[in-house]
């Protein structure tokens, strides 16, 4: 069975930083791309970045770009989102979900299954 | 960037079909993919590729794709299927994921 678990959100003030990561388990993870997907209290959900299995292509929504970087342990069966420079807005449930296609990019993908999440509150 | 639509509630009695649309500009150039979120839960895949089902989705669930609108249609609802309905695409001009605004479900 596909588990994925995500750990690390917590409380924070803004313009600070905080790493989350998703650990992977029931799957080759290093042939899957992976994504961090985000939701608003009581709204709805946003991609936030995805990453190819092999880390050769990675992409941003624009409203991280430049804050966020993704990056991935394929050895540890890891996902990392590195979040700098946290807005209020970003306060939302992260979380981790895998694509169902073999060694593809992030592009032209969706998502199953996704994990529980973590949530991440910036405020001072 | 590109914009779905998404009617904000959908009602229907059990039994009966409800359908929930996702409006965006040639969305049927577009592949549009379902996600299922009851509340508290995560969200969960219900249709891929306009119209695939993934393994353990009830053929209840289906989806179409042409011109500006795809559609997920869901017959004879039960109690069980009310939650929220994404509908989402791939935008190439932006290289982004783009999910709708979500729609809820009641059944009445």
């Amino acid at each position: 069975e596909v588990q994925l678990v995500e750990f690390g959100g917590g409380l924070v003030q803004p313009g600070r930083s905080l790493r989350l990561s998703c650990g992977a388990s029931g799957f080759r993870f290093d042939d899957y791309a992976m994504h961090w997907v985000r939701q608003t209290p009581g709204k709805g959900l946003e991609w936030v970045s995805g990453i190819s299995w092999n880390s050769g292509s990675i992409g941003y929504a624009d409203s991280v770009k430049g804050r966020f970087t993704i990056s991935r342990d394929n050895a540890r069966r890891l996902l990392y989102l590195e979040m700098n420079s946290l807005r209020p807005e970003d306060t939302a449930l992260y979380y981790c979900a895998k694509s169902p296609t073999v060694r593809a990019g992030y592009a032209n993908d969706w998502f199953d299954p996704w994990g529980q999440g973590t949530l991440v509150s910036v405020s001072s | 960037s590109y914009v779905l639509t998404q009617p904000p509630s959908v009602s229907e009695a059990p039994g009966k079909t409800a359908r929930i649309t996702c409006g965006g500009d040639a969305i049927g150039s577009k592949s549009v993919h379902w996600y299922q979120q009851k509340p508290g839960q995560a969200p969960v895949l219900v249709i891929y590729y306009d119209s695939d089902r993934p393994s353990g989705i009830p053929e209840r669930f289906s989806g179409s794709n042409t011109g500006n609108t795809a559609t997920l249609t869901i017959t004879r609802v039960e109690a069980g299927d009310e939650a929220d309905y994404y509908c989402q695409v791939w935008d190439g001009s932006s290289d982004q994921l783009i999910f709708g605004g979500g729609t809820k479900l009641t059944v009445l």
